[in-house]
């Protein structure tokens, strides 16, 4: 049983290019999430979903756009890095609801120069 | 607006001693708690979680907390620290009627020492 699973788990950038994180759980759970951490700021929420083919913003959702087209899987795209979004984003999901505890992925180390 | 704060950033603790780490929350209806722990290069596991009843809640690897509403908080506990226990905790709320979504503390590292 895997759990959350992130790919890939560290990647360098270059200014105004594009890419995606994968994320992917083999949980059956409904809801999915993304984070970013930052040293002294926790965890801030970018995009979630409450179900398959549903997102929705978070707190932080400027420059970033997700996709839930499969249940299991749970995408964000960055479609210009910045050097702002230099960061570790984490994956989650939970059962049913945002009062149930939420499963983590290891994290993707991101580096935009 | 819903928040969490955990006050003390960084924390070092003797082996054996014992641990308590702060978490407070704004006013909400029907709080759910939990204490995430982080180990370096990892994700946040889950330690253990407060929905409604009793309020010292058990967790793992020997961790507890307690939920006392008239101060706001859950307040996590170790009778005797190892170290391997060495990690950032993750206080999180989840105020229900309120923001909807989880807010996560910013963290205190615990450093322990021989």
């Amino acid at each position: 049983n895997a759990g959350v699973t992130q790919t890939p788990k560290f990647r360098v950038l270059k200014t105004g290019q594009s890419m995606t994180l994968l994320c992917a759980q083999d949980m059956n759970h409904e809801y999915m999430y993304w984070y970013r951490q930052d040293p002294g700021m926790g965890l801030r929420l970018i995009h979630y979903s409450v179900g398959e083919g549903t997102t929705a913003k978070g707190e932080v959702p400027d420059g970033y756009n997700v996709s839930r087209l499969k249940k299991q899987n749970f995408l964000l795209g960055l479609e210009s890095a910045a050097p702002s979004q230099t960061s570790v984003y984490f994956c989650a999901s939970s059962y049913s609801s945002d009062a149930q505890p939420q499963h983590f992925g290891d994290g993707t180390r991101l580096s935009i120069l | 607006a819903q928040s969490v704060t955990q006050p003390d950033i960084h924390i070092t603790v003797s082996e054996g001693a014992s641990l308590e780490l702060r978490c407070n929350y704004s006013y909400g209806a029907t709080p759910y708690l939990f204490w995430y722990v982080q180990s370096p290069g990892q994700g946040l596991q889950l330690l253990l979680k407060y929905f409604s009843g009793d309020t010292l809640v058990q967790g793992i690897k020997g961790f507890e907390a307690e939920f006392k509403r008239s101060q706001s908080s859950f307040n996590l506990r170790k009778p005797s620290v190892h170290w391997s226990d060495a990690a950032e905790y993750f206080c999180a709320v989840f105020l229900s009627g309120g923001y909807q979504k989880v807010t996560f503390g910013t963290g205190t590292k615990l450093q322990v020492i021989p």
